[in-house]
């Protein structure tokens, strides 16, 4: 049972360069969740959605889109990449509004030189 | 908004030490609270959860949370560290049924001497 994986897992982007960070969860949750961890931060939500054809902004949207391809994936995308988005990246998903817990992807280290 | 308050960033104890770490959330809903645990170099795991029903909540590997509902409180406890708790650790937020987001703190950094 794989659960949360995320592709890349390390990636380096030169100034306004674009990239997609992928996400795909295999245990039939509704809702999925992009945070980036940055030191002394902790996690702070970029976007979620709750279900299929749904997303949101959270507390730090700025600067990303994102994609709700289907129930399974869930796309984040920086289209002109800044140094102030280095950060580690994760990919999390939860079964459904309620009493339920979030699991987490292995995160994606990305650093914008 | 939500907001999540953890009030300790860095702590260093030593073994066998009893631990309490603080979290408040601002949040006048139905919540469901979360304590995780991230190891040097890897994902969060969850640590513990308090959905409904008794405020004391038992999780893995020893921790424990206490919900405090008039305080707005979450506080992680452990009675005897071990050198493999050092780690970081967040506390979370969800309203259970206003919306999906789950809103963290910002950690708090454990460092466990032998």
């Amino acid at each position: 049972n794989a659960g949360v994986t995320q592709t890349p897992k390390f990636q380096v982007l030169k100034t306004g360069q674009s990239m997609t960070l992928q996400c795909a969860q295999d245990m039939n949750h509704n809702s999925m969740y992009w945070y980036r961890q940055d030191p002394g931060m902790g996690l702070r939500l970029i976007y979620y959605s709750a279900s299929e054809g749904t997303t949101d902004k959270g507390e730090v949207p700025n600067g990303y889109n994102v994609s709700r391809l289907n129930k399974r994936e869930f796309s984040l995308r920086l289209e002109s990449a800044a140094p102030s988005q280095t950060s580690v990246y994760f990919c999390a998903s939860t079964q459904r509004r309620g009493e339920a817990e979030a699991f987490f992807g292995q995160g994606t280290r990305l650093t914008v030189v | 908004a939500q907001s999540v308050s953890q009030h300790n960033h860095h702590v260093i104890l030593s073994e066998a030490a009893s631990l309490e770490l603080g979290c408040n959330y601002s949040y006048g809903g139905t919540v469901n609270l979360f304590w995780y645990v991230q190891y040097p170099g890897q994902h969060l795991q969850l640590l513990l959860k308090y959905f409904s029903g008794d405020p004391l909540v038992k999780g893995i590997k020893g921790f424990e949370a206490e919900f405090i509902k008039s305080k707005f409180s979450f506080n992680l406890r452990k009675p005897s560290v071990q050198w493999s708790d050092t780690a970081e650790y967040f506390c979370a937020v969800n309203d259970r049924y206003r919306d999906d987001k789950i809103i963290f703190g910002k950690g708090t950094r454990l460092h466990i001497l032998p």
